[in-house]
């Protein structure tokens, strides 16, 4: 079974404080993994993937395998960045997916 | 932009009525979702197809829970009898799905219905 976990359900920072999302994972196969982040009334949308290995919006993260962790840093937060975000894994054989339960990140002034 | 869209947006009903839901997806996806989505959690997967084929609904309450998607294009998902704790947001997104080994697992979000049942 997969299972996606995020240990934070809530999560406050200060503008131009590094900020860290944590997720972790379990899957037995070699998974593909995704950040998904909700805006305020807006919908779910990508913001990024492990195998592209890109900074978006100035955020990265790492596949770290030993440790089954996908965790999402940025090293400046912005009050922009205030918003829901869901950790996720694919299944690379079948596309099936599983998400984690978010974190609310909030970016104070 | 293409987006995937859903309709209704918002879906009002009484326990042990019927619902459906309606999902198009972004044009050329072969995959669509269905997930439910309760207060507070994530996202959870109810029915996957591969085109016009289910590959996965393995959480898909099937007492009460149907979906088809007849035509590889649009989707429709159905709630028949309606019970309190389905009151929720349901999800569609599409993805390119997978294509000779490569995978194109980017998942595309619509709107989401939000059910209240009473």
């Amino acid at each position: 079974a997969q299972r996606v976990t995020q240990p934070e359900k809530l999560l406050s920072v200060f503008k131009g404080a590094p900020v860290e999302l944590k997720c972790n994972y379990s899957y037995s196969g070699s998974p593909e993994l995704f950040w998904y982040v909700q805006y305020s009334r807006q919908r779910l949308q990508l913001l990024l993937r492990h195998i592209s290995r890109e900074s978006i919006k100035g955020f990265t993260a790492d596949l770290n395998k030993g440790e089954t962790s996908f965790h999402l840093k940025k090293p400046f937060a912005q009050e922009e960045d205030s918003a829901m975000y869901y950790c996720a894994l694919s299944n690379t054989n079948a596309g099936k997916s599983t998400f984690g339960d978010g974190t609310t990140l909030t970016v104070k002034p | 932009e293409a987006e995937v869209a859903q309709s209704p947006r918002y879906k009002i009903t009484e326990k042990s009525q019927a619902v459906a839901f309606w999902c198009d997806p972004i044009s050329g996806h072969a995959t669509l979702y269905w997930y439910r989505q309760i207060l507070g959690q994530g996202p959870e997967l109810l029915v996957q197809f591969q085109d016009e084929s289910v590959v996965d609904d393995s959480q898909l309450p099937k007492d009460r829970f149907s979906a088809e998607r007849l035509k590889g294009v649009d989707s429709t998902l159905k709630i028949q009898p309606a019970e309190l704790g389905d009151s929720a947001m349901y999800l569609c997104a599409s993805s390119h799905g997978t294509s000779g080994g490569s995978s194109y697992n980017e998942q595309f979000f619509g709107p989401g219905t939000r059910l209240t049942v009473l």
